[in-house]
């Protein structure tokens, strides 16, 4: 299996940065997603990375360093809405032929006013 | 993007009894799906993956007799969890991927509250 790290609560200010760290421990890794969820729904896609670099996509941002096995998500201008949990998840070409994505524990960000 | 429709959303059943839950792939077919199991305040727990027209592929400590699996199509994947116990009480989820490389992202069903009294 793969292990995955990422703290298990963040609080930050509205309108402030934040940055979740996640790392991960695999071989044949083959790419990197986020997701947010909020309490009692589920999650929705935010990013994918597979290549090393950082992807943009608004407010949202995603880094990836392959040989660190290390990945952030960054989250700018937080708004109130953005208090959820974000997953970061792994999957790997080798033993995840049907492409089976392994969760970690899930980062909880709390935005105060 | 690909939609999944999970059905009941959520459910109170009584220890000892089994209940289904069913995933829709609504405009794809599916020949793989996933089911996750959700703690309160913890990660996603791959389960199982379902394999259309096939035997379910079983995580390390999920049991297969307890958590019966049924791919019979390739819009439809249920999942039943037979004589229940409170401590089964969980949020599943079902998802499913239109491939299985490439930035293709997971799609989830709306998920099932579980509650075993």
């Amino acid at each position: 299996g793969q292990n995955i790290d990422q703290p298990t609560e963040m609080t930050a200010t509205e309108g402030a940065i934040v940055q979740i760290n996640c790392t991960y421990q695999t071989s044949g890794f083959n790419g990197l997603f986020w997701y947010q969820q909020h309490a009692g729904e589920a999650p929705t896609f935010l990013s994918y990375n597979v290549l090393d670099g950082l992807e943009e996509k608004g407010r949202f941002s995603s880094f990836l360093s392959r040989s660190k096995g290390y990945s952030y998500l960054l989250l700018k201008e937080l708004q109130m809405k953005d208090s959820a949990s974000y997953l970061c998840a792994v999957t790997n070409v080798r033993t995840d032929s049907w492409g089976k994505l392994q969760f970690g524990a899930g980062t909880q960000v709390v935005v105060t006013p | 993007g690909a939609v999944v429709s999970q059905h009941p959303s959520w459910v109170i059943c009584k220890s000892g009894t089994s209940v289904k839950i069913e995933c829709r792939s609504l405009d794809f077919q599916a020949t793989t799906m996933f089911w996750y199991r959700q703690f309160p305040k913890q990660s996603l727990m791959l389960m199982a993956t379902s394999n259309e027209g096939s035997k379910a592929t079983y995580e390390q400590g999920v049991e297969k007799d307890k958590f019966l699996i049924n791919h019979a199509s390739l819009t439809l994947s249920t999942l039943t969890v037979t004589s229940a116990h409170p401590e089964d009480s969980s949020f599943y989820i079902c998802s499913q991927r239109t491939g299985v490389s490439g930035n293709t992202e997971a799609f989830f069903g709306q998920g099932t509250r579980l509650t075993v009294v």
